[in-house]
């Protein structure tokens, strides 16, 4: 069966340096990958999407890589600000049908210390 | 510009107790639509989708069903909680692209 893995434990940085998450998969092969910022007690944010023909994509202060020999996608935020704290979910996506369903990450919890 | 709306926010039911929960979005038209739950410190589950109104695809078996009786309204059911429905329960729309959009959410605790 398809499986995600994000890593459980927190990553606990320090402001202004790069947080860097994974999001490994298997059993199956997404087109697209997308990345979601949750914050406590709130719906998740779309945050980015990348297709499987696409290495890098950038957004301001994120990047995101996805390596489809690897199965792997990574998550980075440069220049870390507290306010960046949340927990950020990846959603590999199969290719195109009419649901366009999403299966998330389990996720992983990014906390930035001023 | 597209606003989803979720209530009520906060529901506290005992065991046995039936369950409606209501998801509507305004500002456009057939969109595809996500129920999923989110246990205690767990991942999203995807639950129910909806790609028009009556069309209902299930995920995962369980005591929970959902309906769509109109383009922009999601309804997830139940007869008879459990104590393992408790979660965060959270709608989704999607339109055009491929990102979805997430209500603020229904914290369910049963008891």
């Amino acid at each position: 069966s398809q499986k995600i893995e994000q890593n459980s434990e927190a990553l606990n940085i320090q402001e202004g340096k790069t947080a860097t998450l994974t999001c490994n998969y298997t059993n199956y092969s997404p087109a697209y990958l997308q990345w979601y910022r949750q914050d406590p007690g709130r719906g998740p944010v779309f945050l980015l999407l990348i297709r499987e023909n696409e290495k890098e994509k950038r957004k301001e202060r994120l990047k995101v890589t996805f390596d489809t020999t690897l199965k792997q996608s990574l998550f980075h935020i440069t220049a870390s600000q507290p306010a960046d704290s949340a927990t950020y979910l990846c959603a590999p996506q199969a290719r195109m049908d009419s649901s366009y369903k999403l299966i998330f990450g389990s996720g992983t919890r990014l906390l930035v210390r001023p | 510009s597209q606003t989803i709306h979720q209530w009520p926010a906060t529901l506290v039911q005992p065991v046995g107790s039936p369950l409606s929960l209501e998801c509507t979005v305004e500002g456009t038209s057939n969109p595809n639509l996500y129920w999923y739950r989110q246990a205690a410190g767990r991942g999203l589950q995807l639950l129910f989708y909806s790609v028009g109104i009556g069309q209902i695809s299930s995920e995962v078996p369980q005591n929970l069903s959902a309906s769509r009786p109109q383009d922009r309204q999601f309804i997830l059911s139940s007869k008879k909680l459990l104590l393992s429905d408790s979660g965060f329960y959270l709608c989704a729309w999607r339109f055009g692209t491929y990102e979805q959009y997430f209500g603020p959410g229904t914290r369910l605790t049963v008891t």
